[in-house]
């Protein structure tokens, strides 16, 4: 099973809404991401875990939220966000964050697609 | 900063190859070179990724040069679900924090 599952597939939230995206995978990943896409971009890295521990935060508004209750889960939890947050959000994970020592292939979801109103 | 740089598109006609380059000046001599694609309404998929020596598998090659500052990704044999944007991505160094490139729009003409 290579499968990173992200609910929902689609919300709508107002600028005083909470909300929380959630992202599974039971390949035995210990290395989960949070990414932002906006339409005809990249992917930008937004958070990294690594054995259920925050490793990076490319300096992300503390609007988002990111949490990793265990090695199979990662919620990224969201909060009075604003119009411009609306986006395609990817959570990927790969074995390991050991990029130097391995490939280390990154699976991804299909993404929650967030519109801010 | 393992920063890339990709031609925003290119076109191919079905059952021709395709060659997608991609520059990486900056990498350091550890750091990977992994390409993704991504269809329309989903997630990045994993191609193929490299060090050093040419890599082949079953969904295409890729071809990194001796400097290893620039790499092709070689489609052999376009069909029209190869249809996407292909991204390269770098690692950056010990950090490891994966950079993607702006990406290749394919589009291959039946």
């Amino acid at each position: 099973d290579t499968e990173v599952t992200q609910t929902p597939k689609h919300l709508v939230m107002g600028m005083t809404n909470k909300k929380s995206l959630k992202c599974e995978q039971h390949m035995g990943h210990r290395a989960m991401y949070w990414y932002k896409q906006k339409a005809k971009k990249p992917p930008e890295l937004m958070f990294v875990y690594s054995y259920e521990k925050l490793s990076i935060n490319e300096s992300v508004p503390s609007r988002f939220s990111p949490e990793c209750p265990n090695s199979s889960l990662l919620n990224l939890h969201l909060h009075a966000l604003q119009p411009e947050d609306s986006a395609l959000y990817l959570c990927a994970s790969s074995q390991k964050t050991s990029g130097r020592a391995s490939g280390n292939i990154q699976y991804f979801g299909a993404g929650t697609r967030l519109s801010v109103l | 900063d393992a920063k890339t740089t990709q031609p925003n598109s290119m076109e191919s006609n079905e059952e021709e190859p395709v060659h997608l380059p991609c520059n990486h000046s900056t990498i350091s001599g550890t750091d990977y070179i992994h390409w993704y694609r991504q269809l329309p309404s989903q997630g990045p998929e994993y191609v193929i990724h490299g060090l050093t020596s040419n890599v082949n598998n079953r969904m295409a090659s890729l071809a990194i040069a001796e400097d290893r500052k620039s790499s092709t990704l070689i489609l052999h044999r376009a069909t029209l679900r190869d249809a996407a944007v292909y991204y390269c991505m770098g690692l950056s160094g010990g950090s490891y924090i994966p950079t993607f490139g702006r990406g290749t729009s394919l589009i291959v003409h039946p």
